[in-house]
């Protein structure tokens, strides 16, 4: 069966433009995260859906980052005013349902770089 | 809030030698643990994880890692690499209390097997 997916691979961007990335879950998980990979940090965690509940937006840098996750299923990460700081690669992870056992899929990812 | 701390940024190896990748963590409360591989140009993926039982966990293509509480450390050892092991692997570690989903990565340890 299909994967995470995540588009664009990669996307080039100029200083404070914004910036929309996307992730299509594995279908029938209720739940997605959204991590960032970069050289200085490693891998930090941005954001998590459960199902309608209430986002956990605890991992995100800044007001400039807000991601939506639309009937359940694909979400959209939007980041804006882009800074240098912002590049890195961006991974989506899908999980099948909120339990006592965490096992994340991810996907390839989106390399983010800001000039 | 936990923190995984994975103490060697590289390891390079010899093909056929054995190799331990050194994580440690911290939390307040019980933790679920995981390694996670990443092959060059490739996504993440879970190589084994910790939830209970056992503390001694194995992989499938011949790694284990031995959970030890009072050490707060997840080690993770293969007694003999082969070249197709070189990859990045990050030790992480989730709250095992339901509706904490998140994922906290170490910064990762790149493993280089040399012919």
């Amino acid at each position: 069966g299909a994967g995470v997916s995540q588009s664009p691979s990669n996307k080039v961007t100029e200083k404070g433009k914004d910036v929309e990335l996307r992730c299509d879950p594995i279908s029938g998980h209720t739940a997605l995260y959204w991590y960032r990979q970069s050289l200085g940090q490693g891998l930090e965690f941005l954001i998590y859906f459960q199902g309608n509940s209430a986002p956990d937006k605890s991992g995100l840098p800044s007001d400039r980052f807000s991601a939506e996750r639309t009937g359940g299923s694909v979400s959209t990460l939007t980041i804006q005013r882009t800074q240098q700081e912002d590049s890195a690669v961006y991974l989506c992870a899908s999980s099948s349902r909120p339990s006592s056992y965490n096992e994340q899929f991810f996907g390839p990812g989106t390399r983010l770089t800001v000039l | 809030a936990q923190s995984v701390t994975q103490l060697d940024s590289q390891v390079p190896v010899f093909e056929e030698a054995p190799v331990e990748l050194r994580c440690n963590y911290s939390s307040s409360v019980s933790v679920y643990l995981f390694w996670y591989v990443q092959y060059p140009n490739q996504g993440l993926q879970l190589l084994l994880k910790y939830l209970s039982g056992s503390t001694l966990v194995e992989s499938i293509n011949g790694f284990e890692a031995e959970f030890n509480k009072s050490q707060t450390s997840f080690h993770l050892r293969k007694p003999s690499v082969h070249i197709s092991d070189t990859a990045e692997y990050f030790c992480a570690v989730s709250d095992s209390r339901s509706g904490s989903e998140k994922l906290v990565f170490g910064k990762g340890t790149k493993l280089t097997v040399n012919p």
